[in-house]
């Protein structure tokens, strides 16, 4: 089992620059999550999903969009690049069903907007 | 508004001694989960330990346990006998009980160093 798959793991993008962090999971979760992660800081929701077609915004969502058309993928998408999102960015995935609902992380995607 | 709240940014302890790192919560949810992750230098969040609200004893998994004090708030990871290894960043995050979405609150995490 390969969990949570994202790529890129490093990319640098100029500013006004548009991009696609693409996350896979092979778990067969329904749920599935976007965080960001900027230095010395805890993660903050971007968007999140519950379902194939089914996508709602977190706490930071400006400046991102995704998509859900399968239960294995969650891209991320970025639109005009600014340098306030440079960050680590990861996706999580979890069963809901389960009384813990744990989310399973990838091993992140670090962003550098210049 | 729930919220998480972690106060102490840095840790030592000593190899081999017990360590605790705090986390207080606010939420006016009944229903709700806190969880302990683990993030090293090399970057991945690793799931260290899960406690239901509803849970009537405090979770354990290994050398990790969580002193749950509902009243208080509270929800402070204990690690018994630290190891090296155990020097990483660690992260209270609770569960968002409304709307069955399963999503997580994180706080601003605490920097373990174990010294030998």
């Amino acid at each position: 089992n390969a969990g949570v798959t994202q790529t890129p793991k490093f990319r640098i993008l100029k500013i006004g620059q548009s991009m696609t962090l693409q996350c896979t999971q092979d778990m067969n979760h329904n749920y599935m999550y976007w965080y960001r992660q900027d230095p010395g800081m805890g993660l903050k929701l971007i968007y999140y999903s519950v379902g194939a077609g089914i996508t709602d915004k977190g706490e930071v969502p400006n400046g991102y969009n995704v998509s859900r058309s399968t239960t294995e993928d969650f891209p991320l998408r970025l639109e005009l690049a600014a340098p306030s999102q440079t960050s680590v960015y990861f996706c999580a995935s979890s069963y809901w069903g389960s009384g813990a609902n744990v989310l399973t992380f990838g091993a992140g995607s670090r962003l550098t907007v210049l | 508004a729930q919220k998480i709240t972690q106060t102490q940014p840095g840790m030592f302890v000593q190899e081999k001694e017990a360590v605790t790192l705090d986390c207080t919560y606010d939420t006016s949810d009944p229903s709700y989960g806190l969880f302990w992750y683990k993030q090293p230098s090399s970057g991945e969040m690793i799931f260290l330990i899960y406690q239901g609200s509803y849970d009537q004893q405090n979770a354990t998994e290994g050398r990790y346990s969580l002193n749950f004090q509902k009243a208080r708030k509270s929800a402070n990871l204990v690690i018994s006998a630290s190891q090296l290894g155990d020097s990483a960043m660690y992260f209270c995050a609770m569960r968002d009980g409304a709307g069955n979405t399963g999503k997580l609150i994180f706080g601003q995490g605490t920097t373990l160093q174990v010294k030998p």
